[in-house]
């Protein structure tokens, strides 16, 4: 059961729009959400986070939104860059767990110049 | 620079030779993680050790073993690598392993089992 689902396998956006990725979760359990980034032949590298308690989290060009009744989060990015291509992992934990991460399958963000 | 380095990145090995994944971290973190992921799939633990704290997955099978001899390496077992479990695989640190804390990630090895 994928408690984490990232429904786009990939996105293509123009260079300077905003780059919208998705994620919904089923386990209402989880107190943290994570994004990371992957490039090819590298390991994934955190991008930004957001708390259960918060609905947004703001770091320079990347914004992260949850909305905990639609269990559903989402990653902006304003503007989007050639050097954002990449893909993108959502993926939650919850207290108590080690912080164990539990991934969605990604999605494999291409930025057009 | 501090990082977490995997070794090797590629390792070839045939059905049912026991295969052993390296890791080993320079950020003196608490916790080490083992992922795999394979191909158009997420990221999945197989397990990870606190200290030396072994924490095994209730899903992850027999035919994987992990071994953490000091704070800085742990390795990757895989007593009799069948097809299925050619993947690539990733280790990860964290420093206490607190919810949301960030988890480095080295660069993965990428299996194969012939």
């Amino acid at each position: 059961d994928q408690q984490v689902k990232q429904n786009s396998p990939s996105l293509s956006v123009q260079e300077g729009r905003i780059s919208i990725l998705n994620c919904d979760y089923t386990n209402s359990m989880f107190d943290y959400f994570l994004w990371y980034k992957k490039y090819p032949a590298e390991g994934p590298t955190f991008l930004i986070s957001i708390s259960s308690i918060k609905d947004k989290n703001e770091d320079g060009r990347f914004t992260v939104f949850l909305n905990k009744s639609a269990k559903h989060l989402s990653l902006h990015i304003v503007p989007s860059q050639p050097g954002d291509s990449a893909v993108y992992f959502c993926a939650a934990t919850y207290n108590g767990a080690t912080n164990k991460l539990i991934f969605g399958t990604g999605t494999l963000l291409a930025v057009q110049p | 620079d501090a990082m977490v380095i995997q070794n090797p990145r590629y390792q070839v090995t045939q059905f049912g030779k026991p295969v052993t994944l390296s890791c080993s971290q320079t950020l003196n973190h608490n916790v080490m993680y083992w992922y795999q992921q394979k191909s158009s799939q997420a990221p999945k633990l197989l397990f990870h050790y606190y200290d030396k704290d072994f924490n095994n997955e209730a899903d992850t099978p027999d035919n994987f073993q992990s071994r953490r001899p000091n704070t800085s390496f742990c390795f990757l077992d895989i007593r009799s690598p069948g097809l299925g479990d050619a993947a690539m695989y990733l280790c990860a640190t964290s420093l206490q392993g607190i919810g949301g804390e960030t988890q480095y990630f080295g660069p993965g090895t990428r299996l194969l089992v012939l």
